[in-house]
């Protein structure tokens, strides 16, 4: 079985502040990451996605990927309390296939 | 565009019952996606589809899950007989082969 794994939290942040959350994975053979934000009740909603090793910016996101060291990480810049959400990492398994991390609960405080 | 379309939004039935949600994928996605999520195990895949076609069920729990997929723009999941440890909520996906999954609102499902 292959592993996606992530701190569950809660990561407590204050508002302005970088918020950093990160992700490891088993198989080194992954090719394709995302990140997925999911409010409390809501479905996953795609916020980054990521293929190549480095940075990847999109406003206040920036996914960064370590292949070497089978590490992805999201950074969240001048966080807003509307991104307290739980933040899911996933890694292409088999075909076409999702592997999800269990998520880090994250909450920006005002 | 209507994303992924799912049914019932919430379900509520008696151990034993049969259960079947509903999907509609986004149009011209040929890929179809069923997740369960609970607070224990998380986001877990069930089933997918390609080309309407069943690809990996490894993840269907038992013989009481199936999934069908008759055509491009419907696939249903089944649950039967179900049991109070199918309490979960239920997603659909869609996607275009390796790009992008779009989830639909999801399947609050309590089976009592």
């Amino acid at each position: 079985q292959k592993e996606v794994e992530q701190n569950s939290g809660p990561l407590s942040v204050p508002e302005g502040a970088i918020a950093s959350l990160n992700c490891t994975y088993s198989d080194r053979g992954s090719q394709s990451f995302f990140w997925y934000r999911q409010y409390s009740g809501k479905s996953p909603e795609l916020i980054m996605s990521i293929y190549s090793n480095g940075d990847k910016e999109d406003g206040r996101f920036t996914a960064q990927l370590n292949k070497a060291s089978q590490y992805v990480s999201l950074l969240i810049r001048d966080s807003q309390p509307s991104d307290s959400a739980t933040y899911l990492c996933a890694v292409n398994g088999p075909g076409y296939a999702l592997n999800f991390g269990k998520g880090t609960s994250l909450l920006v405080t005002p | 565009d209507a994303g992924v379309i799912q049914s019932p939004r919430h379900e509520v039935t008696e151990m034993g019952q049969e259960v079947t949600l509903r999907c509609k994928p986004i149009s011209g996605h040929n890929s179809l996606f069923w997740y369960r999520q609970t607070m224990m195990r998380g986001l877990e895949l069930l089933i997918y589809f390609n080309n309407n076609v069943p690809i990996d069920d490894s993840g269907m729990p038992e013989d009481r899950f199936s999934a069908k997929m008759p055509n491009a723009s419907f696939s249903t999941l089944k649950i039967q007989p179900s049991e109070p440890r199918d309490s979960a909520v239920y997603f659909c996906a869609s996607g275009r082969e390796a790009d992008t999954q779009y989830f639909g609102p999801g399947t609050r499902l309590t089976v009592l």
